[in-house]
C-alpha cells in the first residue's frame, strides 16, 4: 500500500512563498492526493484534489495563492504571497486498493 | 452548507467503550457519492484514519484498529456512529468525524467536524 512522506517542518517569509512536498513511497507515484491544511486548534479543511500530471481542483472558497504541481512521486503544495493565517499544519491523504484512507505525517508551516 | 457535528463523552475509563455519534445536517446523507469516516489525532500528533462507512453500511477499517472498532449508519437520523471497544490511554485523541468523496478519480475527506476530544482515564 502506498506510504506519504512529508518533511515534519517548514518555514517561509510573510509574503513570500513556499512549497511543501508530499512523496509517494515507490511503486505508487502514479497516485493521486489530497491536501488538507489544519490551522493551530481548528479541524482540518480539504484545500484541493492533485493528480500525477500536476492538475488540480482546488475545494470551495480556497485562495488563488494555494496551487498544486507534481514532478514524479512528488506532489506539491505552493503557496504565494504568505499570509500569517497560512502558519499551519498541512497534510497530505491518499487511499489504497482496499479503500483505505492514509494520510502523510504532516509538515508545521511557521510565518516568519 | 453540509455540516458534521461530533458528540459523545469526554471521558471514558479504561478497557471501556467509546461511543460516539455525528450528526450530518444541510445536505444529502444518502448518496452514493459519499462515505462517511471517522478520523483521529492523538495530543501533538498528526491524523489517523479510523474507519469510513456508506450509507448502505458499506464498512472499511484501518487494519491496526479493525479488532476493536464498529461504525454504524442511521439513514433516518441523518447521523452514524463510532463504537471503540477496550480503550486505552494510547487512544485518548481528538476525534473527527468527516464526509469522504468516493469517486473513480478521488477518495478523500473533503467536509470535516470540528472534533471532540475523548481522554481515557480512571
Amino acid at each position: 500500500q502506498p506510504v506519504l512522506t512529508q518533511s515534519s517542518s517548514a518555514s517561509a517569509s510573510l509574503g513570500s512563498s513556499v512549497k511543501l512536498t508530499c512523496t509517494l513511497s515507490s511503486g505508487h507515484r502514479s497516485y493521486i492526493i489530497a491536501w488538507h491544511q489544519q490551522q493551530p486548534g481548528k479541524a482540518p479543511r480539504y484545500l484541493m484534489k492533485l493528480e500525477g500530471s500536476g492538475s488540480y481542483n482546488k475545494g470551495s472558497g480556497v485562495p488563488d495563492r494555494f496551487s498544486g504541481s507534481s514532478s514524479g512521486a512528488d506532489r506539491y503544495l505552493s503557496i504565494s504571497n504568505l499570509q500569517s493565517e497560512d502558519e499551519a499544519d498541512y497534510y497530505c491523504e491518499t487511499w489504497d486498493s482496499n479503500n483505505h484512507a492514509i494520510f502523510g505525517g504532516g509538515t508545521k508551516l511557521t510565518v516568519l | 452548507q453540509l455540516q458534521l457535528q461530533e458528540s459523545g463523552p469526554g471521558l471514558v475509563k479504561p478497557s471501556e467503550t467509546l461511543s460516539l455519534t455525528c450528526a450530518v445536517s444541510g445536505g444529502s446523507f444518502s448518496s452514493s457519492n459519499y462515505f462517511w469516516g471517522w478520523i483521529r489525532q492523538p495530543p501533538g500528533k498528526g491524523l489517523e484514519w479510523i474507519g469510513s462507512i456508506s450509507y448502505s453500511g458499506t464498512t472499511y477499517y484501518n487494519t491496526s484498529l479493525k479488532s476493536r472498532v464498529t461504525i454504524s449508519v442511521d439513514t433516518f437520523k441523518n447521523h452514524f456512529s463510532l463504537k471503540l471497544s477496550s480503550v486505552t490511554a494510547a487512544d485518548t485523541a481528538l476525534y473527527y468525524c468527516a464526509r469522504r468523496i468516493d469517486s473513480s478519480t478521488l477518495k478523500a475527506f473533503d467536509i470535516w467536524g470540528q472534533g471532540t476530544m475523548v481522554t481515557v482515564s480512571s
